[in-house]
């Protein structure tokens, strides 16, 4: 199984330019989100889903939307990328549609630089 | 204010001792808590889930207690070796089973021969 699959891992951005980080998982995971990771500020929720067709907002949402049309794919939309979003984005997801029941698996991040 | 805390210094140890980390929470009330180890460059990997009702769980040389009362996780990683260097994260549901998992800043762990 290859688990959580993020692309690009690497990204660079001029500021306003609008991209989509990608994420799959070949789990049948009902349960998936996005977070991003800043040094000093560890791992921060920007959106999850709880199964198809919905989404819901983290801690840090504003600038980027989702959406789950399938249970395998939950991509990250930039809109208008800012120096701000420079980060390394990751996606994970678990079993079941609780993040209670477990653990999450961890994709290998996207990191994104915006200029 | 709501927030983990998990001491940012590095924690260095020598080879075959216990390491000890702790998180701390504020104004929160999870109904379970996580732990995760995290390499360089890598995604964050699962280590050990503690409910609130569990005082203690073990796995291997891991063990995780969780103290509703102080608002505390301690992790502990015994015979420690070269191999367990990386930075612990705990992690816990905001409010009592909530959808959301939030994450400490994290401890970096080095293991010296």
């Amino acid at each position: 199984n290859a688990g959580v699959t993020q692309t690009p891992k690497f990204q660079v951005l001029k500021t306003g330019q609008s991209m989509t980080l990608q994420c799959a998982q070949d789990m049948n995971h009902e349960y998936m989100s996005w977070y991003r990771q800043d040094p000093g500020m560890g791992l921060r929720l920007i959106h999850y889903s709880v199964g198809a067709g919905i989404t819901d907002q983290g801690e840090v949402p504003n600038g980027y939307n989702v959406s789950r049309s399938t249970t395998e794919d939950f991509p990250l939309r930039l809109l208008s990328a800012a120096p701000s979003q420079t980060s390394v984005y990751f996606c994970a997801s678990s079993y079941g549609d609780r993040v209670a029941t477990g653990e999450l698996f961890f994709g290998e991040g996207s990191r994104l630089t915006v200029l | 204010s709501q927030k983990i805390e998990q001491n940012s210094e590095a924690l260095n140890i020598q080879e075959g001792k216990t390491a000890t980390l702790t998180c701390n929470y504020t104004n929160y009330s999870p109904a379970y808590l996580q732990w995760y180890r995290q390499d360089p460059g890598r995604g964050p990997v699962f280590l050990l889930l503690i409910r609130e009702n569990e005082k203690e769980k073990r796995k291997e040389r891991l063990k995780v207690t969780f103290d509703t009362t102080l608002k505390q996780s301690l992790f502990h990683i015994t015979a420690s070796q070269p191999a367990d260097s990386a930075t612990y994260l705990c992690a816990l549901d905001p409010s009592y089973n909530t959808d959301k998992l939030i994450f400490g800043t994290g401890t970096r762990l080095q293991v010296f021969p």
